[in-house]
């Protein structure tokens, strides 16, 4: 499986203000994701990050709010744009590893964000 | 639409007890299920996935999974629970290009 990083850990940030979170992989992989888990829910996928075009989006998020960027097979960035305290999450990364016959998704670590 | 539904909110059982975390999902077309553990201040690992063959699936740590067709069911056990398996433990459905449908999650009390 590959090896997944991100930056920040954490971060406690003021309403108004952006804040941009890195995805580093050790490998180049095809597809990567990005996720927000709320505290106490479960993971909702945000966008799908596309290597060279801009990220698809789920229903609810747009792409001024969380504009991402792929600029290569190895990194991403999701940045959470004028921030409120509904915003304060744990964001994580994920990416596809061909593993077999199916793909399986991995994830980093998670950057807990708290807005104030 | 696809979803997962993981009815418990928490499962407590002893150490050395078998343990169940119960799944049922809904999507079109073949599923594609995994089962996800997420320790304090740490991000999901994987534990183990179905796609198609024998409907127990065994994956890490000790951690086996059932499908069920007929019940849309996904239930992960393992045999005999240990207090480190103390987590969140979330199941997910694999929908359109490879993105994932998750659980609310089960809180999972290994008692001593």
């Amino acid at each position: 499986s590959a090896v997944i990083s991100q930056k920040p850990s954490r971060d406690i940030c003021q309403r108004g203000t952006s804040l941009t979170i890195q995805c580093q992989v050790d490998s180049q992989v095809t597809m990567m994701f990005w996720y927000r888990q709320q505290p106490g829910q479960s993971l909702t996928l945000i966008a799908t990050a596309n290597q060279g075009s801009e990220a698809t989006y789920e229903s609810g998020f747009v792409i001024d709010k969380f504009p991402i960027s792929r600029p290569n097979l190895t990194f991403s960035t999701l940045t959470v744009s004028n921030m409120s305290p509904e915003d304060s999450s744990i964001y994580l990364c994920s990416v596809v590893s061909t593993s077999g016959s199916t793909d399986t998704q991995y994830f980093g670590p998670g950057t807990r964000l708290t807005v104030l | 639409a696809q979803s997962v539904a993981q009815p418990e909110d928490q499962v407590n059982v002893a150490e050395g007890n078998p343990l169940t975390v119960k799944c049922t999902y809904s999507v079109s077309g073949n599923p594609y299920l995994f089962w996800y553990v997420q320790y304090p201040n740490r991000g999901l690992q994987f534990l183990l996935k179905y796609i198609t063959g024998d409907n127990l699936v065994k994956g890490s740590y000790g951690f086996e999974a059932e499908f069920n067709k007929s019940q849309t069911s996904f239930h992960l056990k393992k045999p005999s629970a240990l207090v480190s398996d103390s987590a969140l433990y979330f199941c997910a459905v694999r929908f359109g290009n490879n993105r994932l449908a998750f659980g609310k999650g089960n809180q999972v009390v290994v008692i001593p």
